[in-house]
């Protein structure tokens, strides 16, 4: 029921590990987003990207690299992270100008 | 900056009962839209609800429906008719129509439960 996807849905890594997390929608949306969520709490916006541009950068640490390759892909590449960047890390995209963001299911990040 | 508050952080209905969870929010801009979304345990987040602004009509689907009141700067959401499916956090959401970037103010949460 999902026309927002993201890969993979469970990711464990070491804090010397380089890993990506992968978003795709084929909905035509030009805007995309990256959040993080932790546990009972709302999701808090880390970059957004429009037509392809990066437009917002929530003063994310460097250890955290948006990817936009295209209009349908999003990619995050996480480098050197902390134990305390262990959340579900959700991707969105939305119609320009902007209504309502469609979520997809997340992927559950844990740092060891 | 704007805000958005969920008082409440907990709610509890019976199943086929209707519910209100209550949403407030702080803005000095006058247009502007209201969301809730719905996200189940270990589920994604989905859109229940948007309201502009502009309309004074309140939003309605299907058992979802809002009290939209402007002047108070309040955005309620009622669920009639609750269902165990309903069970969830509900998260109020504002954005500004100048925000071109389209970020989500996010309130902190509701949880709700529905008990058979």
């Amino acid at each position: 029921d999902t026309e927002v996807t993201q890969t993979p849905k469970h990711l464990v890594m070491g804090m010397t590990n380089k890993k990506s997390l992968k978003c795709e929608q084929h909905m035509g949306h030009r805007a995309m987003y990256w959040y993080k969520q932790k546990a009972k709490k709302p999701p808090e916006l880390m970059f957004v990207y429009s037509y392809e541009k990066l437009s917002i950068n929530e003063s994310v640490p460097s250890r955290f690299s948006p990817e936009c390759p295209n209009s349908s892909l999003l990619n995050l590449h996480l480098h050197a992270l902390q134990p305390e960047d262990s959340a579900l890390y959700l991707c969105a995209s939305s119609q320009v100008p902007v209504y309502e963001q469609y979520f997809g299911p997340g992927t559950r990040l844990t740092v060891t | 900056a704007q805000t958005v508050t969920q008082s409440q952080p907990e709610m509890s209905v019976q199943e086929a009962e209707t519910v209100t969870l209550s949403c407030t929010y702080d803005t000095s801009e006058s247009d502007y839209y209201l969301f809730w979304y719905k996200q189940p345990p270990s589920r994604q987040m989905i859109l229940v609800i948007r309201q502009e602004a502009y309309k004074q009509q309140n939003a309605t689907e299907n058992r979802f429906s809002v009290n939209f009141q402007k002047a108070a700067k309040s955005f309620s959401l009622k669920i009639s008719d609750s269902q165990l499916g309903d069970a969830a956090m509900y998260f109020c959401a504002y954005r500004s129509a100048n925000n071109q970037g389209g970020k989500l103010i996010f309130g902190q949460g509701t949880e709700l439960s529905v008990k058979p």
